[in-house]
């Protein structure tokens, strides 16, 4: 079974300050890795997704990589802004179905 | 995102009641899922569809029903509510570029059972 892990569960840092954060996950047969944002109370949205053939996707100045032999993504944001605050999710997709990490609560402070 | 919605947003229930969740989609989408979010937990699939009338079990299944008689409508039922059944609950669609599935979600349900 899948297992999704994301560290570290929770991060603070001043605004402006560029930041990584991880996502590992035990079996690299995957199509895709997706990284999500939910902000309190409310739904997920879509950030960044790299197809299992791809190495890096850019948004902006959110820049995911994908390292599938060792089962490693990082979410790099350049710049970080309070308006970054929110909990940041990465997901895993095996066929039909997705495997979600526990997520990374990021709080940029002003 | 995807033209997603959930009904109802906010339910408190009794424990033994029947419950059923909506979940009501515009554009079409083969691919649509249940999830629960709890704290430690994340998200976990609980059932999911690809198609109409077409259904198979996630990782934490037990307890719930689904069923889907239109593209558009995937309905999430509880048979007999729990108190361990207390959760936010996402719909979410897939959708298909290429080879590429990217998960659009809905703004969730929050279910309190009592």
């Amino acid at each position: 079974k899948q297992e999704v892990t994301q560290i570290p569960a929770a991060l603070s840092v001043p605004e402006g300050e560029n930041l990584v954060l991880n996502c590992s996950f035990t079996d690299s047969a995957i199509y895709n890795l997706q990284w999500f944002r939910q902000d309190p109370g409310k739904g997920l949205t879509s950030l960044l997704l790299i197809q299992s053939s791809q190495r890096e996707q850019t948004s902006g100045r959110l820049n995911a990589s994908l390292d599938k032999s060792s089962g490693r993504s990082t979410l790099y944001i350049a710049a970080s802004q309070p308006g970054d605050s929110a909990t940041y999710l990465c997901a895993v997709c095996t066929g039909n179905q997705f495997y979600f990490g526990t997520g990374t609560s990021l709080t940029v402070i002003p | 995102d995807a033209g997603i919605t959930q009904s109802p947003r906010h339910k408190v229930t009794e424990t033994g009641t029947p419950v059923t969740l909506r979940c009501h989609q515009t554009e079409n989408h083969r691919y649509m899922y249940w999830y629960r979010q709890d704290p430690g937990h994340g998200l976990r699939l609980i059932h999911y569809s690809y198609g109409v009338k077409d259904t198979d079990k996630g990782e934490v299944s037990d307890g719930y029903s689904v069923s889907r008689s239109k593209t558009e409508d995937f309905l999430l039922t509880l048979e007999s509510a729990t108190s361990s059944q207390t959760s936010v609950y996402f719909c979410a669609i897939s959708e298909i570029s290429g080879v590429t599935d990217t998960q659009y979600f809905g703004p969730g349900t929050r279910l309190t059972v009592l």
